[in-house]
Formats: structure tokens, sequence, C-alpha cells
């Protein structure tokens, strides 16, 4: 079946360091992908998605890029600040009637000043 | 506007029990999920309600159930609680042909 592999964390890095959090999947047909964020305390954020291959999703200086020749969609950033700490998952969804959306394990990731 | 508001925010139950956790989705929002997170794992799809029907279920057993209703909030229910069913129960609404999914704060279920 259908399932999404993301780098094991704990991830820590200084402020203003490069972030990359990789991520792999395995689906039949052509899943859309997303990257959710959950920051301390509070519920699941859609922080970008991509919807078909070479797409690529962006939003507050992350970003990650539709592979389907490598299966993957790694998350990027140039410059973490103190403020992007939280747990990072990947997840797809397998599209038209598979609404479901399947998940990685969670990535933490800590920003020291 | 409201988010996707759940309730209760917490609960503690006796092995065996029954529970039951709400949700009401975004305003707009007419198609809900439920998920069941563990600590440390990556939540695991539990089913979808879309116009009063459930549209898609992942591997749960019959144990959990649900419901939606007119207004389109919902209900998960879980009959004769185990240890392991302790997790935080997540609810998600959406657009039904949307992947825009807004997630609650999520529901914490201790079973003891």
């Amino acid at each position: 079946g259908d399932s999404v592999t993301q780098m094991e964390g704990p991830v820590t890095l200084s402020e203003e360091a490069f972030l990359t959090i990789n991520c792999t999947y395995t689906a039949t047909g052509y899943p859309s992908l997303f990257w959710y964020v959950q920051y301390p305390g509070e519920g699941l954020q859609l922080l970008l998605k991509a919807t078909k291959a070479d797409d690529k999703g962006s939003n507050k200086g992350f970003e990650a890029t539709y592979r389907k020749e490598t299966t993957s969609f790694h998350l990027e950033k140039g410059s973490v600040q103190v403020s992007d700490s939280a747990v990072y998952f990947c997840a797809l969804s397998g599209g038209g009637n598979n609404r479901k959306l399947i998940w990685g394990l969670g990535t933490s990731l800590a920003v020291n000043p | 506007d409201a988010g996707v508001t759940q309730s209760p925010t917490h609960l503690i139950k006796t092995r065996g029990q029954q529970v039951t956790l709400r949700c009401s989705p975004k305003s707009g929002h007419d198609t809900v999920s439920w998920y069941q997170q563990a600590l440390g794992q990556g939540p695991q799809f539990i089913f979808q309600y879309y116009e009063e029907e459930e549209r898609q279920r992942g591997n749960f057993p019959d144990r959990f159930s649900g419901h939606q209703f007119p207004n389109y909030s919902s209900e998960l229910n879980v009959n004769a609680l185990l240890l392991g069913d302790s997790a935080l129960y997540l609810c998600a609404s959406s657009l039904s042909d949307s992947y825009g999914y807004t997630f609650g704060s999520g529901t914490r279920l201790t079973v003891v």
C-alpha cells in the first residue's frame, strides 16, 4: 500500500542554518503531497502542497518539489529561525476518491539562537 | 472565523467504557475526517464523512464508529475501550473536492 518515509529526528540547528528534511513515498497512481507542521501545543497546519510532478510548493520560506523520478518531496529552508521549532510531517493523498492522508512519522526540529 | 473545534480537550476513561468525541468543522466546510495519533507517531486515518455518510474508512475495527449531522458537525464513538486506544484524536474538515484540510487541536484520550 501507499506509504511515506521521512528522516528521523530530532534535528537540531542553529539559527540561520540551512534545513533539509527528507521525505520519500510509495504510491500507486498520482498522489498529492503535503508538508504539515505541528507547533508545540497546537494542531496540525498545512505548510505547503504539490499536486503533480515537478510542482514546487512554497510557504513562509519553506519549499518542496514533487520529484516523481525519485519519489521524493524534500522540505528545505534557506535560513531557519527559532520560531520554526516544531514537528514536521510529510503526507500524501492518493487522489481521486481516495481522500485519506497517509503520514510519515514526523521530524522534530529544534532551532537554537 | 472559527476553525475546527473539538471537544473535550482531554478525557480519561476506564478500559471497557465507551467514549464520544465531538467536532465542529470550519465554517463552509462540508467534509470531516478523523485521525488517531499515537505518541511519537504520524496520524492514522480512521474515516471520513460527507453528506452524513461514511465515505472512506481506514484499518480500524468496528468499535470505532462515527456520525455526521446535517450541520456538518461530527462525532467519533469508540466502544469497549482498550489501553491501546490512548492517543490524540484529530478532526480535520475540508470541502468535498479540496485538499485544503483544516485540523483541530485534538482530543487527548487516556484509557486506564
